[in-house]
């Protein structure tokens, strides 16, 4: 079956780096891409890019432009977060996630879209 | 971005009522929508997608309607494990990204 292991909880200082690994076994890492969404305290869900492991290919929402990369490891099927420049309004609980189908547009393409399988999760803390 | 938005913010009912939840896409996002269920400490599970279609497991008291800008999630008959908050959510080719509406909050009365 599917799982995704997220890597342990961060605490980080204001304006430094957080990477967060995402182990992902029970099917071909290649095939589906990685979407990483994080969770502040007591908020809402918030999609922050997704990555296409076979061809390394990320892509990321507006709002952490320049300031997330997502990248991944085949050989180890696993899938990272970086994100710089941390400030308070980071603190969250992020989340790897995979799809489980998606549809096909009018031009073909595949978008995958509904999350059936999550990590558990990785809190970081932005503290000074 | 094609903005959800959830209403109401939170909902008040008794266990065995019909709960129905709203969420109204900022474009037509025809019937690619999907409804999550979070309970506290707990990562978000799957409940509806593409409109209409439970995912596995789900129980038969879970619904979904609705395509273009306009969705429903009804639970017909409500049991104590579902007070939860519900998101809804789509992914648009154009523009492109993945959106989340802010949640609708389901609490006992």
């Amino acid at each position: 079956q599917v799982h995704l292991v997220q890597s342990g909880a961060e605490v980080k200082k204001p304006g430094a780096s957080v990477k967060v690994s995402c182990k992902a076994s029970g099917y071909t890492f290649t095939g589906y891409y990685i979407h990483w969404v994080r969770q502040a305290p007591g908020q809402g869900l918030e999609w922050m890019g997704w990555i296409n492991p076979d061809s390394g290919t990320a892509n990321y929402a507006q709002k952490f432009q320049g300031r997330v990369t997502i990248t991944r490891d085949t050989s180890i099927s696993t899938a990272y977060m970086d994100l710089s420049r941390l400030t308070s309004g980071d603190t969250a609980v992020y989340y790897c996630t995979r799809a489980k189908g998606g549809y096909y547009d009018t031009s073909g393409d595949y978008y995958d879209y509904f999350f059936g399988y999550w990590g558990q999760g990785t809190l970081v803390t932005v503290s000074s | 971005e094609i903005v959800l938005t959830q209403s109401p913010g939170t909902l008040s009912l008794s266990p065995g009522e019909r709960a129905t939840l709203s969420c109204r896409a900022s474009q037509n996002v025809a019937s690619y929508l999907a409804w999550y269920q979070q309970k506290p400490g707990q990562v978000p599970r799957l409940l509806i997608y593409d409109a209409s279609n439970r995912a596995t497991g789900v129980p038969a008291r879970f619904s979904g309607s609705g395509s273009g800008t306009d969705f429903t999630l009804t639970i017909s008959s409500l049991e104590p494990e579902d007070f939860a908050v519900y998101y809804c959510q789509q992914r648009s080719n154009w523009p492109p990204g993945v959106t989340f509406g802010q949640g609708t909050k389901l609490e006992i009365k």
